[in-house]
């Protein structure tokens, strides 16, 4: 069983501060990794996806993955209250099926 | 570009009675579409896999004879949930690709079944 696990918060995180997100997953095979964002009543949107270990940027999303330690996170610099929603990690393993998590709920605080 | 959209997008109906939902992807052939179940508060989970002119493969544990997929066309995949219960209100999803990673999702449909 695919398993990809990340903490369900609530993470509050003052306004202007930097968001730290983390997800763990158990296939060693993934491939590809997603980071989405789900906001109340509506479907996910992505922000970012990452197939190579190290970081990649996008304005203030930074997406860090270590293949390694199977483990992959986001940071959220100079957080905004509109960053408030659920983030959702997913992965795939060589197909095109998207494997999420439980998602953690993020409050940026004004 | 890369829009799917989800029809309708919100649905009442009794308990018994048949509900399809339809996704469309609208300015791309979309090679897969996937659907989607999310109760509230939890993650999405994967309910089958849709090909055109194909057969769905569902997940385990996903009635094929209760959630039936038809995929008619590189554009429109529909999902009939069908003789619906309570138990099957939830918010269903739809996501269309076009051979790559990058799943597009529509706005979703919730579900409410009396």
């Amino acid at each position: 069983q695919k398993e990809v696990e990340q903490n369900s918060g609530p993470l509050s995180v003052p306004e202007g501060a930097i968001a730290s997100l983390n997800c763990t997953y158990s296939d060693r095979g993934s491939q590809s990794f997603f980071w989405y964002r789900q906001y109340s009543g509506k479907s996910p949107e992505l922000i970012m996806f990452i197939y190579s270990n190290g970081d990649k940027e996008d304005g203030r999303f930074t997406a860090q993955l270590n293949k390694a330690s199977q483990y992959v996170s986001l940071l959220i610099r100079d957080s905004q209250p509109s960053d408030s929603a659920t983030y959702l990690c997913a992965v795939t393993s060589g197909n095109e099926k998207l494997t999420f998590g439980t998602g953690t709920r993020l409050t940026i605080i004004p | 570009g890369a829009v799917v959209s989800q029809h309708p997008s919100r649905v009442i109906c009794k308990s018994g009675t048949s509900v399809k939902i339809e996704c469309r992807s609208l300015d791309f052939q979309a090679t897969t579409m996937f659907w989607y179940r999310q109760f509230p508060k939890k993650s999405l989970m994967l309910m089958a896999t849709s090909n055109e002119g194909s057969k769905a493969t569902y997940e385990q544990g996903v009635e094929k004879d209760k959630f039936l997929i038809n995929h008619a066309s590189l554009t429109l995949s529909t999902l009939t949930v069908t003789s619906a219960h309570p138990e099957d209100s939830s918010f269903y999803i739809c996501s269309a690709t076009q051979g790559d990673n990058e799943q597009f999702f529509g706005p979703g449909t919730r579900l409410t079944v009396l």
